[in-house]
């Protein structure tokens, strides 16, 4: 059974480098997508991006000027990296494996999610 | 990019039958995925493509759609149901998009 292991930085200060590293354990890294969705207080789901194993990225086009996703198929990670943050990037972040059936009618889905991390930025 | 429509709020009385709608155009294209999230928990993944239940999801919840819109259905409703649900598919860019999320009471 899969499990998404993530980690990183939960404070961080305005205009600061927000930094996640999720591990994936007990499944093959190829054949999915593997994505970053944040998740504001009280508020949706918002998605970030994602790569594959090739390190093929798709990057939400509101934050994609500031989101760089990698992947390190040797250790099974994957990491996002959001730059100059402000108070409105304060969410719980989650990464989540995607599957995806691209033969129409085409589906995708997420599962499973990684316990999420709640980045606060504040001054 | 496409968005996904989903009213704010729904209630079912305890053992009755809700359905769920979400909204949109890229819907017409790809089938909708459907989250349930619980407080203070990460979503969990209720249906996915036509009608499909992961593991361990009981059978009272079922997908189904139609044009533009897609439905998660839970007959028989129980206590632990309330919860908020979320939709999710890709756009004509092939972003993932997801619904604004329904909360559901069970009264």
């Amino acid at each position: 059974q899969v499990q998404l292991q993530q980690w990183g930085a939960g404070l961080l200060k305005p205009s600061e480098t927000l930094s996640l590293t999720c591990a994936v354990y007990g499944g093959s890294f190829s054949g999915y997508y593997w994505n970053w969705i944040r998740q504001p207080p009280g508020k949706g789901l918002e998605w970030i991006g994602e790569i594959n194993h090739s390190g093929n990225t798709n990057y939400n086009p509101s934050l994609k000027s500031r989101v760089t996703i990698s992947v390190d198929t040797s250790k099974n990670q994957f990491s996002l990296k959001l730059s100059s943050v402000t108070a409105a990037d304060t969410a719980v972040y989650y990464c989540a494996r995607e599957g995806i059936v691209v033969v129409p009618p085409a589906f995708n889905w997420f599962d499973p999610w990684g316990q999420g991390t709640l980045v606060t930025v504040s001054s | 990019s496409s968005e996904l429509t989903q009213d704010p709020a729904v209630s079912v009385a305890l053992g009755q039958t809700v359905r769920i709608t979400c909204q949109g155009d890229s819907l017409r294209s790809y089938y909708a995925s459907w989250y349930q999230q619980k407080p203070g928990q990460a979503p969990v993944l209720v249906i996915y493509g036509k009608d499909n239940r992961p593991s361990g999801i009981p059978d009272r919840f079922s997908g189904s759609s139609s044009g533009n819109t897609a439905s998660l259905t839970i007959t028989g409703a129980q206590a632990e149901d309330e919860a908020d649900y979320y939709c999710n598919s890709r756009d004509s860019s092939v972003h993932v998009v997801f619904g604004g999320g329904t909360k559901l009471t069970v009264l």
